[in-house]
């Protein structure tokens, strides 16, 4: 079957780095995509990764290793408006997006 | 970048009746659209694709009779939660599809069923 874990929650200080690890089992890769979430509104996306390597945009960065079925967000100089549920979602060899259940992030002052 | 509606961003309905929900892409022709629900605390879970055309295919357990989906044209997917129940009650966001992998969500309809 097919399967993407991410932690539920995690807790992170205002100004302080995060990283958000993502492990994937799919059919197929097409590439992975991480979206940020706020509460009660849709998601809103983030990066695209479909080589190994780190993408870097701004306070964000997103790495991939397909060998390891891995991927991590990376969150730098964090925000208080940073806090909400980031998803890991992988395309998969019908380009399909398969969602993982999402990340809750709580950045305390 | 591609910009998708939806509307109406909130419903209250009575047990029963019928709610429209419409997913539009304003700057773009979508000749794919994804249907989701979501429940709180949770993930995403896609319950059908839409096809421009042509009928949606459903995911697994989602009811093709109860929730229908027209994608009349290029701009334009519906779903009708046909007599709905409390448990119906959920967040609904389309997405739209510009290339393989290109997908671009709508803000959401938030359902609640009395």
């Amino acid at each position: 079957g097919q399967n993407i874990d991410q932690p539920t929650e995690m807790t992170a200080t205002e100004g302080a780095i995060v990283q958000i690890n993502c492990t994937y089992q799919t059919s197929g890769f097409n590439g992975l995509f991480w979206y940020q979430q706020h509460a009660g509104e849709a998601p809103t996306f983030l990066s695209y990764n479909v080589l190994d390597g780190l993408e870097e945009k701004g306070r964000f960065s997103s790495f991939l290793s397909r060998s390891k079925g891995y991927s991590y967000l990376l969150l730098k100089e964090l925000q208080m408006k940073d806090s909400a549920s980031y998803l890991c979602a992988v395309l998969d060899s019908n380009y399909q997006l398969i969602w993982g259940a999402g990340t809750k992030l709580i950045i305390k002052p | 970048g591609a910009v998708v509606s939806q509307h109406p961003s909130w419903v209250i309905c009575k047990s029963g009746t019928s709610v429209k929900i419409e997913c539009r892409s304003l700057d773009f022709q979508a000749t794919t659209m994804f249907w989701y629900r979501q429940f709180p605390k949770q993930s995403l879970m896609l319950m059908a694709t839409s096809n421009e055309g042509s009928k949606a295919t459903y995911e697994q357990g989602v009811e093709k009779d109860k929730f229908l989906i027209n994608h009349a044209s290029l701009t334009l997917s519906t779903l009708t939660v046909t007599s709905a129940h409390p448990e119906d009650s959920s967040f609904y966001i389309c997405s739209a599809r510009v290339q393989d992998y290109e997908q671009y969500f709508g803000p959401g309809t938030r359902l609640t069923v009395t």
